[in-house]
């Protein structure tokens, strides 16, 4: 079985800072993860995926993510936060046959100028 | 190409009402998925459908039924709609299973008094 927590529900920085996103699963079988980003009255979509090709992804708009597997963890960072990104991110991962993916419950993102 | 799209974009039903969501995807995707989003909860699966004619349970399947009669298509019907039910749905596709990126449409706002 898998499962996701995302950490802290808000996070607020400022234009220009580094941001970071946390994310940690469990999974039973080598997972696959994901970062979905959401705009405001939008659907989802997807950042950036880890499938076990490289530890370091890099996705969309300066965005990426490392997989450590020690640590259970796959962080989203972008070293320097534009008004742009200010949206709710949300952390997926899936594995086995005949599933689908799991969410966490989201972080919402808030950048001030 | 217009990717995911979802009918309607905003419904108000009252209790004991039934409708029907339609979701439509241009990309010839064997999986499509139906989410429900509430806040602080993330996405959860309500059905999922691995191709023409097949669905599956999710996450909260309870009060939803679903038909996938065409590979295009992926239906989501509420029987006898309850307040519990006021939610934000959204449809998504993806070429293959759980390792696969999921596209998501723009989401049905949906309210029951």
């Amino acid at each position: 079985a898998q499962s996701v927590t995302q950490l802290g529900s808000h996070v607020s920085v400022s234009e220009g800072a580094l941001v970071l996103l946390r994310c940690n699963y469990s999974s039973s079988v080598p997972p696959y993860l994901f970062w979905y980003v959401q705009y405001p009255n939008q659907g989802l979509q997807l950042l950036l995926k880890y499938t076990s090709a490289a530890t370091l992804v890099k996705g969309i708009n300066g965005f990426e993510a490392e997989f450590k597997k020690s640590e259970t963890s796959f962080h989203l960072t972008k070293p320097s936060a534009h008004m742009s990104d200010a949206a709710e991110y949300f952390c997926a991962v899936s594995g086995q046959a005949g599933t689908a993916l799991i969410f966490g419950k989201g972080t919402t993102l808030s950048v001030s100028s | 190409n217009a990717g995911v799209t979802q009918t309607p974009k905003f419904r108000v039903l009252k209790t004991g009402q039934s409708m029907t969501l339609l979701c439509a995807q241009d990309m010839n995707h064997e999986y499509m998925y139906w989410y429900r989003q509430d806040p602080g909860m993330g996405l959860r699966l309500i059905h999922y459908s691995v191709g023409e004619g097949t669905t599956a349970k999710g996450e909260v399947p309870d009060g939803y039924n679903v038909s996938r009669l065409k590979k295009q298509n992926f239906l989501l019907g509420l029987e006898s709609a309850a307040p519990s039910q006021t939610s934000v749905y959204f449809c998504a596709s993806s070429y293959g299973e759980y390792q696969e990126t999921q596209y998501f449409g723009p989401g049905t706002r949906l309210l029951v008094l």
